[in-house]
């Protein structure tokens, strides 16, 4: 089993529409979430870190189900600009690594 | 914000020639560097950990003597790929983190596509 496990999509949405990203991770003794962004042969981004509460950042919300081990992002009122590839990334528990998920393709259409 | 920057950002080389690839912090201090690969559609995969002025610390897989990497400096860490050989053709990318800064806050330089033919 991965330790980090997105749907690869690609998730294809007209503008304005909204979509949800979901992901699950195996280690359960993990303590930091986050989601990045990463575009076509580039770097990936900081998207946000993800908070046992729940959190938003305009149009994107983020949630973890630690007891499912589970993690979402919502995308609302989708831009052509959110076109990108969106990485679920967990650490490793008791170090700094990241462990990236596959990513999740999303295509926005006018 | 952080910058992290990279070079060269493409390579193309023959097969048995070594590639060095360089990362650099440029408006901070980087006590840690990471070094990642990316396949096409895959995932990125931590290659190795190093910390200024102290060995890489090398992921499970990973051959050490293919791989160098050498952390002189608070700003700089270069990876050398060793007689590189067409599987060795990736992304690779490096991030970089200040001292003690959260997980959040480690940075990704733009990546090097390196193609060995």
């Amino acid at each position: 089993r991965k330790e980090v496990e997105q749907d690869p999509g690609p998730f294809n949405v007209p503008e304005g529409a909204t979509v949800a990203f979901n992901c699950t991770y195996s280690n359960s003794a993990s303590q930091s979430f986050f989601w990045y962004r990463q575009d076509c042969r580039k770097e990936p981004k900081l998207l946000m870190s993800v908070y046992s509460s729940g959190n938003e950042d305009g149009r994107f919300t983020a949630q973890l189900n630690r007891a499912s081990q589970y993690i979402s992002l919502l995308i609302r009122d989708s831009k052509l600009s959110d076109s990108a590839t969106y990485l679920c990334v967990v650490n490793d528990s008791g170090t700094d690594k990241l462990i990236f998920g596959t990513g999740t393709r999303l295509q926005v259409f006018p | 914000g952080a910058v992290v920057s990279q070079h060269p950002s493409r390579v193309i080389c023959k097969s048995g020639t070594s590639v060095k690839i360089e990362c650099r912090s440029l408006d901070f201090q980087a006590t840690t560097m990471f070094w990642y690969r990316q396949f096409p559609k895959q995932s990125l995969m931590l290659m190795a950990t190093s910390n200024e002025g102290s060995k890489a610390t090398y992921e499970q897989g990973v051959e050490k003597d293919k791989f160098l990497i050498n952390h002189a400096s608070l700003t700089l860490s270069t990876l050398t790929v060793t007689s590189a050989h067409p599987e060795d053709s990736s992304f690779y990318i490096c991030s970089a983190r200040e001292g003690l800064a959260g997980l959040e806050t480690q940075y990704f330089g733009p990546g090097t596509r390196l193609l060995v033919l």
